[in-house]
């Protein structure tokens, strides 16, 4: 079975542009939560949803959105990049017994 | 604030010796407990998780819970090379939800041949 997939594996943006990432739950799956690792630190909560709906969002600002489909994948917007926004941010799933990672996708602004 | 509080090392060990990490968290209502190994420029992989107080054991991996003392820790026994990674700890926010993770700032393991 396929893991968590995500894209682009990698971004470069500047200063004030947009960026939507996108994965894919593990089959079955249908929680996701999206985090945000700065080099050298532990992954940051921005946000979780379960079955459509948010389920819990971090201590991140209005710029971060994010969303879940029917299909459960989802997609998380950061708009109005600031250079402090480059990190590898990373999509998991759940089935209740620990998250489940994907690859990550890692975002330069510049 | 919740926090999870891990000794960023690195934790330098002889192959074949064992690698004892550590963990402390302040949230006590957090009921769900996980460590995670990530090698460099890759994401985190799930390697042990632990739920009650006590020990739990899988291959060269032990796990231990103390809620009462709010600490967490792994042991590696056998360690080899191949385990030379950052080890995160994580503990769930609030109670149940395990979508919702807090992390540490993980620990560098360097297992020397």
């Amino acid at each position: 079975d396929a893991g968590v997939t995500q894209s682009p594996t990698h971004l470069i943006k500047t200063r004030g542009q947009q960026v939507t990432l996108r994965c894919s739950p593990i089959s079955g799956h249908k929680s996701v939560s999206w985090y945000q690792q700065v080099l050298g630190q532990g992954p940051q909560f921005i946000f979780q949803y379960y079955e459509k709906e948010e389920r819990g969002r971090g201590n991140f600002p209005d710029r971060f959105s994010a969303r879940q489909f029917p299909n459960y994948s989802s997609e998380l917007n950061v708009n109005a990049l600031l250079l402090g926004d480059s990190a590898l941010y990373l999509c998991a799933s759940s089935s209740g017994q620990g998250l489940d990672f994907g690859a990550g996708t890692r975002l330069s602004v510049l | 604030q919740k926090e999870v509080e891990q000794n960023s090392g690195p934790l330098s060990v002889p192959e074949g010796a064992i690698a004892s990490l550590n963990c402390t968290y302040s949230d006590r209502v957090s009921q769900s407990f996980f460590w995670y190994r990530q090698y460099s420029g890759k994401s985190p992989e799930l390697i042990m998780s632990i739920y009650s107080n006590g020990d739990k054991e899988d291959g060269r991996f032990t796990a231990q819970l103390n809620k009462a003392s709010q600490y967490v820790s792994l042991l590696i026994r056998d360690s080899q090379p191949s385990d030379s990674a950052t080890y995160l700890c994580a503990v769930s926010w609030g109670s149940g939800n395990t979508g919702k993770l807090i992390f540490g700032q993980g620990t560098t393991l360097q297992v020397k041949p």
